[in-house]
Parts: structure tokens; C-alpha cells; sequence
């Protein structure tokens, strides 16, 4: 069963626009991290940001904020203010860290900013 | 070492070749993992280390796969009677999980292409 879903294969955003990439997961561990990584077009995967499932407030660093949402089993990327440097392909992961602290990713969004 | 180096950075070998991909994860990471990539594709779990152990080999796509892990340090994946859906990109990633969020560190990855 798909534990990491990304529903969008790929998006289109106008520059300077605000962005959320859906991802959803499933898991049964009460203690889990949730992490989303940016690989550009040069192949490189570069860690965004991190949540843990035990944290009260969404993470956020720099322009990227993670919207938590536990009940939902919801951990979207919001990306504010866009640039072109921000297209991409964006994963969503989670690490189940009660079980074997193995990472799997999803499919991933592409994601393209227009100028 | 700085970061995560894996060698070669490209093998072209001929269907049903043998063939051996190295990681050199960052000095002191414990948590070791390899995935693979293929074209415009996410990330495949395959397996992954804790120390000299591999927790969970699920993610192994055929008993031609097979990895090890020598002394917590350096790890190799081996891919036995290659054929060419195995071609893809290997990505091995590394982490301290006991440090913050125990973010993967990634390599540039191993780009395999079988004829």
C-alpha cells in the first residue's frame, strides 16, 4: 500500500505566487518524521524541511512552511513568494521511527514556475 | 568526508554483467541508505543499514541484488546477471537519526545503464 502520496505530477505557478504541493501519508506509528526534499534539474536532492509528528507548531524555514495537519495525515509544502529558481521536483517522505526508521519517498510533484 | 561520495558516477556495462556500486557515507553517520531513480521517477526504496545491519531488505527488487556494510563505514550495492530495467540512477543517502531531525544526506548518485 502507497504510505506516501503526491496526487500532483506536476504544476504550473506564475512567479512571485504563493505554492502548495499536497502530500498525504499513511502510517499506524504514533512517532513519525515527515520531511520534503527539492531535486532540481542538475539531479541533486536537497533537504527542505522537517516535521515531527510530536511537534505542536509547523515547521518553517525561510520561504518553505509545512502545513501539518495530523488528523488528516496531511503534510503539505507551502512555498511563499516563488521564484524561478524554485522549479523542480519536489518529494515528500516519512520516516516511521517507532518501527525501523527506514525513509521512503513519494512520487514527487514537478513543479514549474512561469515568469 | 565532507559528504556522501558514490563511485562510479556512471557505469555503462552490457546485460548480464555484474556490477558493483560503492557509497562512502559522511564520517560518523550511522543510518546508511540506497534508492533508486528512474528516469523522471521518485525514489525507490531498496535498503537500508543501521551500522553493519540491514534492518529491512524489503526494497531488495530481486535476489540479483544484494548489499553489505563494512565496518558502519562504506557500503556496496551489487547487482548480479544486470539487465536493462535495471537501469536507473542508485542514489545512497546517510544520517545521524539520533541528531535533530536525522535528515537524509545524499550523494550525487550512480548513473547504471545496461545494454
Amino acid at each position: 500500500a502507497q504510505k506516501i502520496t503526491q496526487t500532483q505530477p506536476g504544476m504550473f505557478v506564475q512567479e512571485k505566487e504563493a505554492v502548495t504541493l499536497d502530500c498525504t501519508y499513511d502510517t499506524s506509528d504514533p512517532s513519525y518524521g515527515l520531511f520534503w526534499y527539492k531535486q532540481p534539474s542538475s539531479g541533486e536532492m536537497i533537504f527542505l524541511i522537517y516535521q515531527g509528528s510530536y511537534d505542536q507548531q509547523n515547521a518553517t524555514e525561510g520561504r518553505y512552511s509545512l502545513n501539518f495537519q495530523k488528523a488528516r495525515k496531511s503534510a503539505n509544502l507551502v512555498i511563499s513568494a516563488s521564484q524561478l529558481g524554485d522549479s523542480a521536483m519536489y518529494f515528500c517522505a516519512m520516516r516511521e521511527e517507532g518501527r525501523d526508521d527506514k525513509i521512503i519517498f513519494g512520487k514527487g510533484t514537478r513543479l514549474h514556475i512561469l515568469p | 568526508g565532507a559528504g556522501v561520495s558514490q563511485s562510479p558516477s556512471n557505469k555503462v556495462t552490457e546485460k548480464g554483467k555484474d556490477v558493483e556500486l560503492r557509497c562512502d557515507p559522511i564520517s560518523g553517520h550511522t543510518a546508511l541508505y540506497w534508492y533508486r531513480q528512474s528516469l523522471g521517477q521518485g525514489l525507490e526504496f531498496l535498503i537500508y543499514f543501521q551500522g553493519n545491519s540491514a534492518p529491512d531488505k524489503s526494497g531488495l527488487p530481486s535476489d540479483r541484488f544484494s548489499a553489505e556494510r563494512t565496518g558502519g563505514s562504506v557500503s556496496t550495492l551489487t547487482i548480479q546477471r544486470t539487465q536493462q530495467e535495471d537501469s536507473a540512477v542508485y542514489l545512497c543517502a546517510s544520517s545521524l537519526i539520533s541528531v535533530n531531525t536525522g535528515e537524509l544526506f545524499f550523494g550525487e548518485g550512480s548513473r547504471l545503464t545496461v545494454l
